[in-house]
Order: structure tokens, then C-alpha cells, then sequence
């Protein structure tokens, strides 16, 4: 069960920006940083963002995150094809469980 | 380079226990302060964490799973391991491994691919 919401579907035409939402509570978001995961379809998930708004190396700085209070968002401008994918942010939670969103799929209009 | 590779039984029956084992190649899993973890994946649906385990081998467990699942490590084999118990449809998913990136709070950089565990009769 998803404790972290977020909306089911974004979608933009190539080039345009998109904007991903994130919402949890003072227990996980409100007191861990925020991490971002990019899930191609069939595929394991990809570490996008960690600590917030930090990029892996390789990971290109279209993408962005961001966090206020207990909520957190993912942007990503410039969008590509292959950006289309399923993403889930995530946090630690203060009982020491980790709690992924529901996950937004991005379509690339 | 680290690689995690998720191995077991892709078929059980209800009622019985689901039995996985994710190998570690690249890297000791006896060295570093990381942590090993096991995550699901329900068809068509979204991510769950089932739990995690060190290296000396306590583990955290997800509350909602706490009574059926059990995790182990063997360092001998560098491997670590996930036993669910009394598994029902609903534990049909991909099971992914992953290791976090070695500090507090670190997120998930390693994944394994992951396999598909059907529960059916």
C-alpha cells in the first residue's frame, strides 16, 4: 500500500515542461529528504533524483526535484520520447519502513 | 561494477511459501555499511518495500508483512534471501532486490531486474 500520493498521469508534447506532484505527511516527507525513481515499462527502476533534488551521475539536468513541507515534485523540461515512463517518488519514513508514492505515468504527447 | 540477480520459484501455491534469493556479483556483501533490500511489484501496479536486512543480519520489516516474511544473508555465498509465508494471490508480483547507497535514509541505486512470483493452484 502507497503512502506517498501522487497524480495517476502527466503528459506534455516534446520539448514542453512537466510538472510531477508528490504528497505525504510529517513523518516521512515532512522529515527525510525525497527520492525520485524513472521506471521504463518492463524494466527495474532507475534512481532519478536522491537528497531532494540531487541527480545521480548520468542522470541528465532536465530533470529536477524539489520539496516544501510534506510535498515534493519532480519536474522535467525539455521532453523527450523516451522520457515516457512510470514515476514514483519515495521517502523514509520515521518508523524505519520506506514508502514509495502510486506512482504518475508521463506520456509524451 | 555491482549486479543484483533475483533467483527462485515462479510458481507457488496458495497457501505455501514464496522463497527467493537475490545473488551479489561485483562486490562483497560483508563489506560496507550497506543496506539489502527487498522490494515488490503487483502487476499493473505500484512499488512496495517489503523490508531490508545488513550485513550482520538484523533486518527491518515492513509492518504490514512483518508476520510472514522472513530475511537472511550468506555471505559465504554473497547472496541474500526472502522467505514469505502463507501466500496468497495477492502476493503475486515482481520481487526486486536493490541496495541503498550505504548511509541513513539513502535511497535505493542498485536494483536487480527482477522476477515474476505467480500465486496459483
Amino acid at each position: 500500500q502507497s503512502v506517498l500520493s501522487q497524480s495517476p498521469s502527466a503528459s506534455g508534447t516534446p520539448g514542453q515542461r512537466v510538472t510531477i506532484s508528490c504528497s505525504g505527511s510529517t513523518s516521512n516527507i515532512g522529515s527525510n529528504t525525497v527520492h525520485w525513481y524513472q521506471q521504463l515499462p518492463g524494466t527495474a527502476p532507475k534512481l532519478l533524483i536522491y537528497s531532494n533534488d540531487q541527480r545521480p551521475s548520468g542522470v541528465p539536468d532536465r530533470f529536477s526535484g524539489s520539496k516544501s513541507g510534506t510535498s515534493a515534485s519532480l519536474a522535467i523540461s525539455g521532453l523527450q520520447s523516451d522520457d515516457e515512463a512510470d514515476y514514483y517518488c519515495a521517502a523514509w519514513d520515521d518508523s524505519l519502513s520506506y514508502v514509495f508514492g502510486t506512482g504518475t505515468k508521463v506520456t509524451v504527447l | 561494477q555491482l549486479q543484483l540477480q533475483e533467483s527462485g520459484s515462479g510458481l507457488v501455491k496458495p497457501s505455501q511459501t514464496l522463497s527467493l534469493t537475490c545473488a551479489v556479483s561485483g562486490a562483497s556483501i560483508g563489506s560496507g555499511a550497506f543496506s539489502w533490500s527487498w522490494m515488490r511489484q503487483p502487476p499493473g501496479k505500484g512499488l512496495e518495500w517489503i523490508g531490508f536486512l545488513y550485513q550482520g543480519g538484523s533486518t527491518y520489516i515492513n509492518p504490514s508483512l512483518k508476520s510472514r516474511v522472513t530475511m537472511s544473508v550468506d555471505r559465504s555465498k554473497n547472496h541474500f534471501s526472502l522467505n514469505l509465508s502463507s501466500v496468497t494471490a495477492a502476493d503475486t508480483a515482481v520481487y526486486f532486490c536493490a541496495r541503498d547507497e550505504g548511509y541513513n535514509y539513502s535511497p535505493f541505486n542498485i536494483w536487480g531486474q527482477g522476477t515474476l512470483v505467480t500465486v496459483s493452484s
